[in-house]
């Protein structure tokens, strides 16, 4: 079983449509969760990081952690054309082995005008 | 100039050429990170250098080379590289520190080995 399991779609919406992107992971350890957005020709841009369980909020964005599921989710609200990228989780332990990212393969979006 | 700034961009070289790859960070971090990006794969760490000491090393080949002479410029010293080595070469710095401490990623070279 791979660590950290991402669909990777491509996953095609509406603009104004609300999307969900998920992630599902095997390793307890897990403290850190992070979501990255990667335009096409472009490095991984860090969008949300979340501590443990719970939830945040950003603007148009929402990250959900159920630690007790081992399910992570990316929430975004009235989507646009501009949030057309591919998607990745990441997630880390705690502590000494906090930078040793472990990653999805990505969810690819395309948000249609 | 802010940021993460890969250079180059592209490459394409032969199986028996050598070529570095250069990574500069304007953040003021002391971390930095290669990671190599294949398709349909995840992200893999390579290297991982904290105040200019290698901290990690991914079971990665003899034939990348990593160097950091400060804590703001990271090369990958390439050579005798395979077909399967072709992949977008990514760099990525953080602070150093407890807790999660967030990376910030350069927007890559796309190699491609002949």
């Amino acid at each position: 079983q791979k660590e950290v399991e991402q669909d990777p779609g491509p996953l095609s919406v509406p603009e104004g449509a609300i999307v969900s992107l998920n992630c599902t992971y095997s390793n307890s350890a897990f403290q850190y969760f992070m979501w990255y957005r990667q335009y096409s020709r472009k490095g991984p841009e860090l969008l949300m990081y979340t501590y443990s369980s719970g939830n945040k909020e950003d603007g148009r964005f929402t990250a959900q952690v159920d630690k007790s599921s081992k399910y992570i989710s990316l929430f975004i609200r009235d989507s646009q054309p501009s949030d057309s990228a591919t998607y990745l989780c990441a997630m880390s332990v705690s502590g000494a082995g906090s930078y040793q990212l472990t990653f999805g393969k990505g969810t690819k979006l395309s948000v249609i005008p | 100039e802010t940021g993460v700034t890969q250079t180059p961009r592209h490459l394409v070289m032969g199986m028996t050429n050598k070529k570095s790859l250069k990574c500069e960070q304007h953040l003021g971090h002391n971390a930095m990170y290669w990671y190599k990006q294949s398709a349909k794969k995840p992200l893999e760490l390579m290297f991982v250098y904290n105040f200019k000491e290698q901290t990690e090393n991914n079971s990665v080949p003899s034939r990348f080379s990593p160097e950091c002479p400060n804590s703001s410029h990271l090369f990958l010293h390439l050579h005798t590289l395979q077909p399967e080595d072709s992949a977008l070469y990514l760099c990525a710095s953080s602070a150093s520190g407890g807790g999660i401490q967030p990376q910030h990623f350069g927007d890559g070279t796309r190699l491609s080995i002949l």
